[in-house]
């Protein structure tokens, strides 16, 4: 079973605008969320984190929200410029165990 | 951050062979993570690879298939044993840094013949 969703294979966003990626989870255990941002024939970068004890963590254009009782959290991209577009995946720790993906999200930005 | 190179960045090679693919780490990590990422899907965890001890593997791998080694704190390796076309992936070598974040190497692309 898949323990970290994200159920949109793509998203198409005007340049400019905000860019909004969503993942959901099913093990409460998790304890930290990543983002990550993927190029083709590279390895994933990081992003950025949030710690289930947050609601929100912010990194310039890049602010992720938790929402624990939804089992949700979303990353919002704000402007949104032509080098975002790339795959996002969203990940998820328990504890010091490896990281645990979802399928990811081909973030399309048009000019 | 972390600054991780792999050996080979990619390769091809004939069914039934092994590939050994190799990790370095720009600074001493405690723990080592190997992903794959198969075509059009996700990335998936094969192993974590602590120095001193036996690698822990995940659901659906083995150490037969998958031996890694980890002979000090800024390096390991993960085989390929035995290859077959279903083992054409992206394989991924990563580092935990705390508080709380993994950095990825650029992968090693495997295409299996």
């Amino acid at each position: 079973d898949q323990q970290v969703k994200q159920n949109s294979p793509s998203l198409s966003v005007q340049e400019g605008r905000i860019s909004i990626l969503n993942c959901d989870y099913t093990n409460s255990m998790f304890d930290y969320f990543l983002w990550y941002k993927k190029y083709p024939a590279e390895g994933p970068t990081f992003l950025i984190s949030i710690s289930s004890i947050k609601d929100k963590n912010e990194d310039g254009r890049f602010t992720v929200f938790l929402n624990k009782s939804a089992k949700h959290l979303s990353l919002h991209i704000v402007p949104s410029q032509p080098g975002d577009s790339a795959v996002y995946f969203c990940a998820a720790r328990g504890g010091a165990d490896g990281l645990t993906f979802g399928k990811g999200t081909h973030l399309i930005i048009q000019p | 951050s972390a600054v991780i190179s792999q050996k080979p960045s990619r390769d091809i090679c004939q069914r039934g062979t092994s590939l050994t693919i190799q990790c370095q780490v720009d600074s001493q990590v405690t723990m080592m993570f190997w992903y794959r990422q198969q075509p059009g899907q996700s990335l998936t965890l094969i192993a974590t690879a602590n120095q001193g001890s036996e690698a822990t593997y995940e659901s659906g791998f083995v150490i037969d298939k998958f031996p890694i080694s980890r002979p000090n704190l800024t390096f390991s390796t993960l085989t390929v044993s035995n290859m077959s076309p279903e083992d054409s992936s992206i394989y991924l070598c990563s580092v935990f840094r705390e508080p709380h974040e993994q950095y990825f190497g650029p992968g090693t692309r495997l295409t299996v013949t």
